[in-house]
Formats: C-alpha cells, structure tokens, sequence
C-alpha cells in the first residue's frame, strides 16, 4: 500500500519550454503533497506544500510563478516549470502523506530534469 | 523550530558486520521521527517511524531504531550489513504539535557503503 506515482522519470527539454510532472498517489487519499528539490550529493529540499483545493504553501526563496502548483484531487498534483532554464536542472521528488496524524510520507520515484 | 543533524556524510561498514548510522533531533514537543532510504535515482522509500511506545522501533529489511529521549537520538541500526544496504539514508523529525500540514526536517543524509 501507499503508492505515489510520479511522471515522467526523466525529462530533457530546451531551454525556455514549460515543463509538468505529475504527482498520483495510487492507493491513498493525498491531502497533502509536497514538492521537493535534490541537487547531486544533497538533501531534499521542501519547494512548496500543497493541499487539495487550496493554494500551495512556498518555502522562502522558492519561485512560485516560476514552479506552479497545482493540487486538483486528493490524488493528483502536478509542479509545473515554466519558461526552464538550464539552472532549473535538477531531481524533483513529490511525496503525499494521508490526513492521519502521525502518518509517513510516501514519496514517488523523482523525475530528472535536463534542461539544454 | 525542529531539526536533524545526521553528523556522518559516509559510514562504511563491511559485509555481515552491524552499522549504526546516527541520527539526533531537536524539537519543542514530542517528536514523530522517521528513516528513509533513497537509491540511485530514485525517491525516499520508507524504513521506520517512532511516534510513541517502545523505544525499539523494527522496520523493513531488517533495520531498526532506537529512540533515546535523554539524548535526543534515533540511530539506525542493523544486526548483520548486506552489500544491498548499500544507498542514502535519511532521518527526518516532525514537532507532535505542529500542525496539519505534516511538515518534517530532513537531515543531510548519510550515504552507506557496505564493503564486500
């Protein structure tokens, strides 16, 4: 049980085009999701959290018109980045975690953003 | 305020020896503590969490932590270090009383490396 499924796994794309990764938990209500960003050799870093129905919540420094959110149903969101720059390149993980309490989140498989 | 500090970057152990990989928080209340791994390219999965109960948490393969509230600690332990232990691991904490959005702190990540 609680599968997140996230998509594309990898993305290579030019600079300046819109990019959206998709973010399913398979088998769980998400109320929850969070966006991260992992550069090589680092941790995670929290991009935004969202929850389903509302405006996401962004970390300081975090660019919300250039990464948007969006978290239509308790099982869906997506990060969109638009207008790509090759400093966007990065491994994007989301995770979802349900509304009880004192539960983990689950993370999906990451995607890896190359842009040109 | 709540925070991780995983005071290793590398631990290496070498097959069919344990390992502990350390781990220390710091929050206001009670904590929710948690261990992930991540393999290459992947995202986090889920090893173990302690909410409350006993002080030895088991988890998946074989794995297990145990919290020690005088010292603040939640070290990941293993009887017997496989070479497929070999990956990224991650202890995370959240404050009991920090509200619906479930955020936790991730520490840096301690990357293992099981010796043949």
């Amino acid at each position: 049980g609680a599968v997140v499924s996230q998509h594309p796994s990898w993305v290579i794309c030019k600079s300046g085009t819109s990019v959206k990764i998709e973010c399913r938990s398979l088998d769980f209500q998400a109320t929850t999701m969070f966006w991260y960003r992992q550069f090589p050799k680092q941790s995670l870093m929290l991009m935004a959290t969202s929850n389903e129905g509302s405006k996401a919540t962004y970390e300081q420094g975090v660019e919300k018109d250039k990464f948007l959110i969006n978290h239509a149903s308790l099982t869906l969101s997506t990060l969109t980045v638009t207008s790509a720059h090759p400093e966007d390149s990065s491994f994007y993980i989301c995770s979802a975690s349900s509304d009880r309490d004192n539960q983990p989140q689950h993370f999906g498989d990451g995607t890896r953003l190359s842009i040109l | 305020a709540q925070s991780v500090a995983q005071p290793e970057d590398q631990v290496n152990v070498a097959e069919g020896n344990p390992l502990t990989v350390k781990c220390t928080y710091s929050v206001s209340g009670n904590p929710y503590l948690f261990w992930y791994v991540q393999y290459p390219n992947r995202g986090l999965q889920f090893l173990l969490k302690y909410i409350t109960g006993d002080n030895l948490v088991k988890g998946s393969y074989g794995f297990e932590a145990e919290f020690n509230k005088s010292q603040t600690s939640f070290h990941l332990k293993k009887p017997s270090a496989l070479v497929s232990d070999s990956a990224l691991y991650f202890c995370a904490v959240r404050d009991e009383g920090s509200g619906g959005y479930q955020k936790v702190t991730f520490g840096t990540g301690t990357k293992l490396q099981v010796i043949p």
